[in-house]
């Protein structure tokens, strides 16, 4: 079965500082691929990144970095120098084989509180 | 280059009433996926639409139904409202989905009362 596991419910920091979202993830395939989405309060899921398992280099982008291990099924998203901007809820998806046709499968969100 | 985009942005009905909302997806895709997404919850995916069929559904009841039109644009409707279906419901468009990335809008916030 598939599964996302996002643990930190909420997280605030004070503009400036480094902050790290948890992601660990379950699936039976080899062939998957990982999200991350960007929910302000409008409500519109923005895109952040993909990444597919046979891929495991960090990325970074701008103040932005991912960090996949396929040893502890972790994608976790750091966000340096934190911004108020920031402030958002952030989610975790996965989609593997099984999912045909790419049927996203979302963890429960980490809301995320940018203080100036 | 526009975005997914749906209609209503808002929504308000009655318990045992019929709805519909529409998706149009963004330039070049082809598949429409819908999700929904109670009050801190993720997203949940509802159903997905590729050359006007009904691919994949999750775990939803029949009450739960849509379209595809030539077009590629979609429509979600829901028969029988119950309070729960409150939630906001999303639409993603993608490319032969489960290789490139979903681009989601801006929902609709259903409320039943």
């Amino acid at each position: 079965a598939q599964k996302v596991t996002q643990a930190q419910t909420e997280i605030s920091v004070v503009e400036k500082e480094d902050v790290t979202l948890d992601c660990v993830y379950e699936t039976r395939d080899t062939t998957y691929y990982l999200f991350w989405y960007k929910q302000p309060p409008s409500g519109e899921l923005v895109f952040l990144i993909r990444r597919n398992s046979f891929d495991e280099q960090n990325e970074i982008s701008g103040r932005y970095s991912w960090n996949f291990q396929k040893s502890t099924s972790s994608f976790n998203f750091t966000i340096t120098a934190s911004q108020v901007v920031d402030s958002a809820v952030y989610f975790c998806a996965l989609s593997d084989r099984g999912s045909t046709l790419g049927r996203l499968y979302f963890g429960r969100g980490t809301q995320l509180t940018v203080w100036p | 280059d526009a975005g997914v985009t749906q209609s209503p942005t808002h929504l308000i009905k009655t318990r045992g009433q019929q709805v519909t909302l529409r998706c149009s997806p963004k330039s070049g895709h082809d598949t429409v996926s819908w999700y929904q997404q109670a009050l801190g919850q993720g997203p949940q995916f509802i159903f997905q639409y590729y050359e006007e069929e009904e691919r994949q559904r999750g775990n939803f009841p029949d009450r739960f139904s849509g379209h595809q039109f030539p077009n590629y644009s979609s429509e979600l409707n829901v028969n029988a409202l119950l309070l729960g279906d409150s939630a906001l419901y999303l639409c993603a468009s993608s490319r032969l989905a489960g290789i490139y990335e979903q681009y989601f809008g801006p929902g609709t916030r259903l409320t039943v009362t």
